[in-house]
């Protein structure tokens, strides 16, 4: 079955430090993949996306994912953390070109960050 | 102007009534979606509207009903609502049934 896991349900990182939140998945085929974030309260924001090509993304708040084939995994790194980036972070995938999907969610990574 | 908009952003209730969530988005997609997020915030999609045709029908009870009157809109309808209904309920909305989605800020609904 298709499935997404983020295998860190709850990580501290102090300010300044970087950051990285895993995220596997299992799919037939190599899926669209996503990392979403979302602030207590509040909606969910996409962070960044990989359909194809490049395999390190660019994405908004300073955030980049690294996709690896080889391991199934699409990482989501950031170089220095700040204190706003407190929230949770969601990994998501969706089957390539299929007509009828819709995202897959991860349980979740809960980032706090300590001063 | 917000993307994705939802309301109420708050709705308590009774169990054994009916409610409705509306949901506009303003960004020209033709998909749109209802998730649900449990508690312990795990997100999964109930159904999906493309160009007002329904795509997507998860396992969800038959109390539950999506009407799309454009494709701007995407509604949800529950009928006898329970205790286990609460959650946040999210509306999103594609350019292509697939890709990345924009979500709305989410209904919290509370069943008492």
């Amino acid at each position: 079955a298709q499935s997404v896991t983020q295998p860190d349900i709850h990580i501290t990182v102090s300010e300044g430090a970087s950051l990285e939140l895993r995220c596997n998945y299992s799919y037939g085929a190599t899926p669209y993949l996503f990392w979403y974030v979302q602030s207590p309260g509040q909606g969910l924001q996409l962070l960044l996306k990989y359909f194809s090509g490049d395999t390190l993304v660019q994405g908004i708040k300073g955030f980049e994912a690294e996709f690896k084939r080889s391991q199934s995994s699409f990482n989501l790194r950031k170089p220095s953390v700040h204190w706003s980036d407190a929230a949770e972070y969601f990994c998501a995938a969706t089957p390539p070109r299929q007509a009828g999907t819709a995202l897959i969610f991860g349980k979740g990574t809960t980032l706090s960050v300590s001063s | 102007d917000t993307a994705v908009s939802q309301t109420p952003k708050y709705l308590v209730t009774q169990m054994g009534n009916d409610k409705s969530i509306k949901c506009e988005q303003n960004l020209g997609h033709d998909t749109m979606y209802w998730y649900k997020q449990d508690s312990k915030k795990f997100l999964k999609i109930m159904f999906s509207y493309n160009n007002k045709e329904l795509i997507i029908n998860e396992t969800v009870p038959n109390r539950f009903s999506p009407k799309s009157p454009d494709k701007a809109h995407l509604n949800l309808h529950i009928n006898s609502l329970e205790l286990g209904d609460s959650a946040v309920y999210f509306c999103a909305s594609s350019q292509q049934q697939g890709r990345g989605a924009f979500f709305g800020q989410g209904t919290r609904l509370t069943v008492v």
